[in-house]
């Protein structure tokens, strides 16, 4: 079994659009969450960090179930800009991430 | 402040030659990992590295690769006898200390192609 898995996609969504992405990962000993995002293939940028009580960046909100051992990431009001490849990671005491394969979204008008 | 800057962008090598890849972390950060993206493919952790030090190497393919972040200059990713299944995009990042929250900047990567 992977330490993270994501559903692939592709999610094609018009403007406008809310989307939700969801990532479960199997190292209950997993310390730090996140969302990046990854555009063709350049490096992959923080979108946000996850924490167990929710939180929200203006149109992005993340949870963390730490007892299913589930993350989720969703986007209101998709922008043509959001089309990217969304990615999973766990992050270890010392810094150490583990990305999962990413998620494409594609937004179109 | 220039983020963490890697060379050479693209990197064509035949079999059998060696690769260097370098990276060289932004200023005041002394910890270094890389990864490597597979075409199609996830990124997966190679090594991580503190200046003069190998942390974890638990990524790295037990042979033809290895890594350095010496006292002065960048940190090095050798590969050597390239094989075709080398090709791929290796992703520098660097932070400013070690700890759960501590945030990993990326360069924008080599992009290595065997022939």
């Amino acid at each position: 079994r992977k330490e993270v898995e994501q559903d692939p996609g592709p999610f094609n969504v018009p403007e406008g659009a809310t989307v939700a992405f969801n990532c479960t990962y199997s190292n209950s000993a997993s310390q730090s969450f996140f969302w990046y995002r990854q555009d063709c293939r350049k490096e992959p940028k923080l979108l946000m960090s996850v924490y167990s009580s929710g939180n929200e960046d203006g149109r992005f909100t993340a949870q963390l179930n730490r007892a299913s051992q589930y993350i989720s990431l969703l986007i209101r009001d998709s922008k043509l800009s959001d089309s990217a490849t969304y990615l999973c990671v766990l992050g270890t005491s010392y810094g150490k991430l583990t990305f999962g394969q990413g998620t494409i979204l594609t937004v179109h008008p | 402040n220039a983020g963490v800057m890697q060379n050479p962008r693209h990197l064509v090598r035949r079999r059998g030659q060696e690769a260097r890849l370098r990276c060289s972390p932004m200023k005041g950060h002394s910890h270094v990992y890389w990864y490597r993206q597979l075409p199609e493919e996830g990124l997966k952790f190679m090594v991580y590295l503190q200046k003069e030090n190998i942390i974890d190497e638990s990524g790295m393919p037990k042979e033809r690769f290895s890594a350095e972040f010496p006292k002065e200059g960048p940190s090095i990713l050798r590969i050597q006898q390239v094989v075709r299944g080398d090709s791929a995009a290796y992703f520098c990042a660097s932070s400013p200390s070690s700890g759960v929250n501590s945030p990993l900047h990326f360069g924008n990567g080599t992009r290595l192609t065997v022939t």
